[in-house]
């Protein structure tokens, strides 16, 4: 059973980087049969898709994000990352990491998710 | 870019009760469509995907069913665990987009 945990910084301040990480373990983030990916939730509200990557390094953003945002996988580390530049209050979020099956097109796993919120 | 639009935003209902959730696209898609149940504070939980596939280990009085630009989350009898928030998700050529959610309350 695979498990996804993320990792980062729950305060970053306006202009500055978020930066998280995804752990995986019970998988390989090698394997090619899924996609890895970002989702956030902001406080109250629904969830935004913000972008994923598959095991060849290829990715897709949520286009409007993109230009701040970077995707990126360590496969001797079993895990992938994002970094969103210039980040403002409306960054704050609960963000999630999620596999996506390859041609299935949906989310089968989650991690728990982790709040980031930016704030000076 | 395709528009999801999910309704009822608040539904009421009672243990028992057969309660149904619809999701409806801006044009026509393909059948890559999910559906995905929130409790506060937890990840959301993959239910139904393909539209009408039930996930394994879902209880089968989830189902969902449609095709083309409407779409439907069907709980036949409420249980006091499906209390929580339901969000539909649609693929289309790379992206993903959520519907806006659907609280189910007890009445």
């Amino acid at each position: 059973q695979v498990q996804l945990q993320e990792s980062g910084p729950g305060l970053v301040k306006p202009s500055q980087t978020l930066s998280l990480t995804c752990i995986v373990s019970g998988g390989s983030i090698s394997s090619d049969n899924y996609y890895w990916s970002w989702v956030r939730q902001p406080a109250g509200k629904g969830l935004e898709w913000i972008g994923h990557i598959y095991t060849s390094g290829s990715t897709k953003y949520n286009p409007s994000l993109k230009g701040r945002l970077t995707i990126s996988v360590d496969k001797s580390r079993n895990q992938f990352s994002l970094r969103l530049n210039s980040v403002t209050a409306a960054d704050t979020a609960v963000y999630f990491c999620a596999r996506i099956l390859y041609r299935g097109y949906y989310f089968d796993s989650w991690g728990q998710g982790t709040l980031v919120t930016v704030s000076s | 870019d395709i528009q999801m639009t999910q309704s009822p935003s608040t539904l009421s209902a009672s243990v028992g009760d057969r309660v149904t959730i619809t999701c409806r696209a801006s044009q026509t898609i393909s059948n890559w469509l999910a559906w995905y149940q929130q409790k506060p504070g937890k990840a959301p939980k993959l239910l139904i995907y393909k539209a009408s596939s039930l996930e394994s280990g879902v209880p089968s009085r989830f189902s969902g069913s449609g095709s083309g630009t409407e779409f439907t989350l069907t709980i036949s009898s409420l249980q006091p665990d499906d209390f929580a928030t339901y969000y539909c998700q649609l693929y289309d050529t790379y992206y993903y987009t959520f519907g806006q959610g659907t609280k189910l309350e007890i009445k």
